[in-house]
């Protein structure tokens, strides 16, 4: 049964950072585009980017480039999702996704980030 | 890099059809064979019901159905169920290699 597993939600200020991290198993992980995608509360889908499997290349939508990182480990099945300058409406759920035709198969059960002043 | 545009509401019987929109331009939609829906409950994370426009995943039952023409795409649930309530976002590729989602429509079976 595939599974991925987000980790390091939070609290914080303004201006902060936070790393997400998402676990992966029961898929070829190695193999794998890989998104980060967020929701706002109450609010739609936004994506934030991708990886390639290799990690070679990432894409950003341009709300986020210059901020925001995303990396992975494939040796331990891990994708990453490096926060900077948090601003208040970088408040959301945060989910890691599999890439698939180009849609998401395999989703994780989120992360809350919360940016307070 | 706008979201698509979903109608926010739909709704239908049981055991009627209710076909949502998503409109979208010719850097997005229009450019690509290359649209998913997703389905959402509360509190869940998102569910892929079609890829690359009207391709359904392994378990997705075939009242669910995916077109495209020009720049918008529709989702057609046919047959409707009580399970079917839920929010539903398309999404696209789009030009310079990301993705845009549309803004969501709630499904509501009567």
């Amino acid at each position: 049964e595939a599974q991925l597993v987000e980790s390091g939600g939070g609290l914080v200020q303004p201006g902060g950072s936070l790393r997400l991290s998402c676990a992966a198993s029961g898929v070829r992980f190695s193999n794998s585009w890989m998104s980060w995608v967020r929701q706002t509360p109450g609010e739609g889908l936004e994506w934030l980017g991708n990886i390639r499997p290799d990690g070679g290349a990432t894409y950003y939508v341009d709300s986020v480039k210059g901020r925001f990182t995303i990396s992975r480990n494939n040796a331990n099945n891990s994708l990453y999702l490096q926060l900077n300058s948090l601003r208040v409406d970088d408040t959301a759920v945060y989910y890691c996704a599999r890439d698939f035709g180009f849609g998401w198969d395999y989703w994780g059960q989120g992360a809350l980030v919360t940016v307070y002043s | 890099q706008s979201a698509l545009t979903q109608p926010p509401s739909a709704s239908g019987s049981p055991g009627q059809s209710v076909t949502i929109s998503c409109a979208g331009t010719s850097s997005d939609v229009g450019a690509y064979n290359y649209v998913s829906w997703h389905q959402q409950h509360p509190g869940k994370a998102p569910k892929l019901m079609i890829y690359e426009v009207s391709k359904r995943p392994s378990g997705v039952p075939d009242r669910f159905s995916g077109s495209k023409s020009g720049n918008t795409a529709s989702l057609t649930v046919s047959g409707l169920q009580p399970e079917d309530e839920a929010d539903y976002y398309c999404s696209s590729y789009a030009v310079g290699n990301t993705f845009v989602f549309g803004t969501g429509t709630k499904v509501t079976v009567l």
